[in-house]
């Protein structure tokens, strides 16, 4: 049971280019999240999804995009990446069963740096 | 989702019990209190929760005011991987947008286990 897995670990990223962060979960957890967190600071959320098919933007989505084609992938999108992109990127999920009774599982993170 | 106010930082003996505060005056009725913790580089990770009774697992206890106003976090004997920033979130249960999605994670105790 390998958990949330995120790809890759590391990234320089040129100013302008895109890619995308990898996000998988083995738990079949309905709900899906992406973080930032840049140094010093909380995580704060980018976008999250309820389910295969559905995703909504968070307090950061400037930037990003997301899809959610299958329950175990949720792959994040740099569309043009901008200094201040630079950050620790943090996938997680949780089921959707007994609701208030667990807890997010996180990845171990990306880390972006846009030069 | 209701702010939460942490001592920004506290050091504990290894072997002794490392009691975290948590103030959550503003808590609403269907909030949780989420206790979370991130080592050093690393993802967060989920520790206990409770809405109104003391709660205790494996890794903590949680003892939460009959107001619900504050809560601690009891780590029993602490050791030196206890070292982390521990994250005292509160998190609505209702619904499947933001609310009932998004942590709120503030700048929580930073926790120093000393030989």
């Amino acid at each position: 049971n390998a958990g949330v897995t995120q790809t890759p670990k590391f990234q320089v990223l040129k100013t302008g280019q895109s890619m995308t962060l990898q996000c998988a979960q083995d738990m079949n957890h309905e709900y899906m999240s992406w973080y930032r967190q840049d140094p010093g600071m909380g995580l704060r959320l980018i976008h999250y999804s309820v389910g295969a098919g559905i995703t909504d933007q968070g307090e950061v989505p400037n930037g990003y995009n997301v899809s959610r084609s299958t329950t175990e992938d949720f792959p994040l999108r740099l569309l043009s990446a901008a200094p201040s992109q630079t950050s620790v990127y943090f996938c997680a999920s949780r089921s959707s069963l007994g609701a208030a009774n667990y807890g997010y599982t996180f990845g171990s993170g990306t880390r972006l740096t846009v030069v | 989702d209701a702010k939460t106010t942490q001592p920004t930082s506290m050091d504990c003996a290894e072997g002794r019990a490392a009691n975290l505060p948590c103030n959550h005056s503003t808590i609403s009725g269907n909030e949780y209190v989420y206790w979370y913790r991130q080592i050093h580089s690393q993802g967060p990770q989920y520790i206990i929760h409770g809405l109104k009774n003391n709660e205790t697992n494996e890794m903590a206890s949680l003892i939460i005011t009959e107001d619900r106003k504050s809560s601690t976090l009891i780590l029993p004997h602490a050791t030196l991987r206890d070292t982390a920033v521990y994250y005292c979130i509160v998190r609505s249960i209702g619904g499947n947008g933001a609310a009932g999605n998004k942590l709120t994670f503030g700048g929580g105790t930073r926790v120093l286990v000393k030989p």
